[in-house]
Order: structure tokens, then C-alpha cells, then sequence
């Protein structure tokens, strides 16, 4: 099972930035926070990932509690094409395998 | 970010008929591949763990002689449907990763969809 929780939904209005939180109380020390997003029909992109401290790059910004049981996806200024599911994800940071929950359907609204 | 080609993307076949899907990656390699299967309005399930060299791990409930998954380099896995009947028609997704310490990511294919008539 899916060790995160996200809500199924969201809409977000077009410029402005999209909050997509995620709950991962059980998280362990040595695991990493993951997003990925999957635009209809194609597959998964990798968005960002961290430990413990926030994470910017091109694409979204992810801030982590600091005891690290829940975290936030923030894309700045959302699009019509950031219209995709996202999923937040738990795992080490190694060769493991994903497993992937419900994740978040997100709607950007023109 | 890396690159993971996935080939082909759309194929119809008979019941009956096995269907081959490629997937490499293009400019890394990638000891450890992993294949997904996703049904419509649901999420991505994990099938198997292709490793090369040596045996896929299958996810509990995939059959394996159905499913056969083969990693003989270190870019290129493929999966074959055996005998392929129409509630093996889904959206094949296979992923690399990069084993990168510090920036262990997995990339993804854009996917197969096999539609089995």
C-alpha cells in the first residue's frame, strides 16, 4: 500500500500558484519525498524530490514539514497544460520500485 | 532530465498472439527496470522489477509465464504478452532508473497501449 495520502481533487485558477499537499506521517529517516505528475495518456514525469529541506527547481517548489510527515507541491503559476494527476511518493533513495497511490487529480481552471 | 523510449505506442493484435514492447533507455544506463500496467481511471500498478542480467521479480498476482520480461543489456528490457486475450488490453508503462547517489530517479516511458481484439 501507499504510504502517502493526498486528496483526490483540486482546481486551481490559471496564473495562479497550485498547493498540493501530501501526508506521509509514517515517513522513516532514510526515506525521500518523490512528485511525479501523469498528463492524461502518457507517462509519469518526474517533478522534484527531497530529505528534509525545501527543493526548488524549474518546474515547482517542495516544502517539507520539518518532522517531515507531511510536504507541499507548489507549482508557481499554474498552466492549462499543468493539468494532470500528481502523485506524492515515499520511497528510498535507491533502486527500488514505486508504488503509486490515488495521487491528486489536479484542474486548472482558464 | 533522462530519457526512456518506449516502442511501440499504440498496438492492436488478435486474441491468441503474443505482443513484444521495448523499452530503452537512452542515455543512461540502467541496471534495473520496472514495468507498470494502468487501467482506465486508475493508477499505475507495478507488474515486475527487470533487472539486468538476470530474472524479473513479479508482483504478486502476475503471472510470470504470461508476462515475460527479459533485460539483456543495460538499456533495453522488453516485456511480451503470451497469448494475449482481451483483459490484457491496458496502458504498459516501463520505467529506468538512474541509480545516481543523491539522485536516485526513476524516468518513465510514455507507455503502450495494447488493445487485444
Amino acid at each position: 500500500d501507499a504510504k502517502t495520502t493526498q486528496p483526490p481533487s483540486m482546481d486551481c485558477a490559471e496564473g495562479r500558484a497550485a498547493n498540493l499537499p501530501c501526508n506521509h506521517s509514517t515517513i522513516s529517516g532514510n526515506e525521500y519525498v518523490y512528485w511525479y505528475r501523469q498528463i492524461h495518456s502518457q507517462g509519469p514525469q518526474y517533478i522534484i524530490h527531497g530529505l528534509k529541506n525545501n527543493e526548488t527547481n524549474e518546474m515547482a517548489s517542495l516544502i517539507i514539514t520539518e518532522d517531515r510527515k507531511s510536504s507541499t507541491l507548489i507549482l508557481p503559476h499554474a498552466t492549462l497544460r499543468d493539468t494532470a494527476v500528481y502523485y506524492c511518493i515515499v520511497r528510498l533513495n535507491r533502486d527500488d520500485k514505486i508504488i503509486f497511490g490515488k495521487g491528486t487529480r489536479l484542474h486548472i481552471l482558464p | 532530465g533522462a530519457v526512456v523510449s518506449q516502442h511501440p505506442s499504440w498496438v492492436i493484435c488478435k486474441s491468441g498472439t503474443s505482443v513484444k514492447i521495448e523499452c530503452r533507455s537512452l542515455d543512461f544506463q540502467a541496471t534495473t527496470m520496472f514495468w507498470y500496467r494502468q487501467f482506465p481511471k486508475q493508477s499505475l500498478m507495478l507488474m515486475a522489477t527487470s533487472n539486468e542480467g538476470s530474472k524479473a521479480t513479479y508482483e504478486q498476482g502476475v503471472e510470470k509465464d504470461k508476462f515475460l520480461i527479459n533485460h539483456a543489456s543495460l538499456t533495453l528490457s522488453t516485456l511480451t504478452v503470451t497469448s494475449a486475450h482481451p483483459e490484457d488490453s491496458s496502458f504498459y508503462i516501463c520505467s529506468a532508473s538512474t541509480g545516481n547517489q543523491g539522485k536516485n530517479i526513476q524516468y518513465f516511458g510514455a507507455g503502450t497501449r495494447l488493445s487485444v481484439l
